[in-house]
């Protein structure tokens, strides 16, 4: 078991739906991360929180949408998706502090656009 | 730097045997350095990590090396073990940009049994 709980584990949705991701850590972190990753590729950052702030978007298309209510609550809301939007998406933690410190991510959440 | 590919590189190696994975990193100003294991249907999750002011770092059967004159990263895996079959990414934090981490492609290590 992993210590960044991500809901739900799998998810099939329409183009026109509209779905959220969840994700949840209890280890006092402060900044927390979305990243996309397809099969047999890496992990591609596309959001940062620093302290419940948006630091980071790497250019992602606005149907997808951060939201991080508190410290240790982040979600994704998903909205108009494309069938190449199908991946798996993890939520990864980290301490938050300027000194850098290893991600802790959860078991992702896999993505299937229809 | 990274390379595009449809084909992950696999490592193949004997049980018991020693691994070596292999990264080259771009980024000059990288001052942080991570390798993460990936096992099927799962998150990465933290091996070992390095500061670019050392050249090695040892944990539990595993050992780090970095070279910075030719930006290069490696991760050692002593008497390696069925459960060490999995996806290995190393992931690069550039000086004052933690928040901002880079993966490499990944290496597919399978212990022959």
């Amino acid at each position: 078991d992993t210590e960044v709980t991500q809901t739900p584990k799998h998810l099939v949705m329409g183009m026109t739906n509209k779905k959220s991701l969840k994700c949840e850590q209890h280890m006092g972190h402060r900044a927390m991360y979305w990243y996309k990753q397809k099969a047999k590729k890496p992990p591609e950052l596309m959001f940062v929180y620093s302290y419940e702030k948006l630091s980071i978007n790497e250019s992602v298309p606005s149907r997808f949408s951060p939201e991080c209510p508190n410290s240790s609550l982040l979600n994704l809301h998903l909205h108009a998706l494309q069938p190449e939007d199908s991946a798996l998406y993890l939520c990864a933690s980290s301490q938050g502090r300027n000194d850098p410190s290893p991600l802790h991510f959860g078991n992702g959440t896999r993505l299937t656009v229809t | 730097g990274e390379s595009v590919g449809l084909h992950l590189p696999t490592l193949s190696v004997q049980e018991g045997d020693n691994s070596i994975i292999n990264c080259a990193y771009s980024n000059s100003a990288s001052d942080y350095f991570i390798w993460y294991k990936q096992e099927s249907g799962k998150g990465p999750q933290f091996i070992i990590d390095i500061r670019s002011n050392m050249d090695k770092r040892q944990g539990q059967r595993v050992t780090v090396l970095l070279n910075k004159t030719v930006k290069h990263l490696s991760l050692q895996i002593a008497a390696t073990q069925p459960g060490d079959s999995a996806v290995y990414f190393c992931a690069e934090n550039p000086r004052g940009g933690y928040q901002k981490v880079t993966f490499g492609i990944g290496t597919k290590l399978q212990v022959i049994p």
